[in-house]
């Protein structure tokens, strides 16, 4: 089984709607992360959590909120999508023992369509 | 903040050459500086990281990295390139958050292998 899951995997809306993306690890890990990856532009950090009480907006944090419902799971939410949302979406994971040494381990990416 | 940059979002090799996939970094500290791949739908695996000590990073796969502080470089390469090779590259070097570090992503470099 994967260490790190989500869902969906794929997913098209419409604009306006409502939408999240969920993630769960089953690595023990406190941290966790979400980025989104366009064509050209690489990947780019949304928010990121380092515990449960913890959250940060990362570069791109406009227009997403997010929820660290437990130290496994770290959802994604956009509350009104819009088309220049469209993206692959990935969550990731490392461990905070090592600090900035860690490996962030990848889910296998959420491909989003916004109608 | 800290940056990567990439040099050459597409990168063609034959079978057998060597792979040199170029990555500049900025950084005001002591940076740790990672390679990451992305084969063809799936999320990222790292292939190698530099923190301290010895400059040249094997990795997975054949792949070995040299940190050079004074060219501020931390390029990858390959000496004879598979065609399983193919597939997009990223450079990436941690930021310091909040509570701790994340990682900033260069754009990409995507390495295709003719026969």
């Amino acid at each position: 089984d994967a260490d790190v899951t989500q869902t969906p995997r794929n997913r098209i809306t419409k604009t306006g709607k409502r939408i999240m993306l969920e993630c769960s690890q089953t690595k023990g890990h406190d941290r966790m992360y979400w980025y989104r990856q366009d064509p050209g532009l690489g990947l780019r950090l949304i928010y990121y959590s380092f515990d449960v009480k913890d959250i940060n907006k990362g570069e791109i944090s406009d227009g997403y909120s997010v929820s660290r419902q437990a130290q496994a799971k770290f959802s994604l939410s956009l509350e009104s999508a819009i088309p220049n949302q469209t993206a692959l979406y990935f969550c990731a994971t490392s461990d905070i023992l090592a600090g900035g040494l860690d490996e962030q381990f990848f889910g296998p990416g959420t491909r989003l369509t916004v109608l | 903040a800290q940056s990567v940059t990439q040099l050459g979002s597409h990168v063609s090799v034959s079978e057998g050459a060597l792979v040199l996939l170029r990555c500049n970094y900025s950084s005001s500290v002591p940076p740790y500086l990672f390679w990451y791949v992305q084969y063809p739908n799936q999320g990222l695996q790292l292939l190698l990281k530099y923190t301290t000590g010895a400059t040249l990073v094997k990795g997975i796969n054949g792949f070995e990295a040299e940190f050079k502080k004074s060219e501020t470089s931390f390029h990858l390469t390959k000496p004879s390139a598979h065609m399983s090779d193919a597939a997009e590259y990223f450079c990436a070097v941690t930021e310091k958050g909040n509570s701790g570090y994340a990682l900033n992503f260069g754009k990409g470099t995507s390495l295709l292998v003719t026969p």
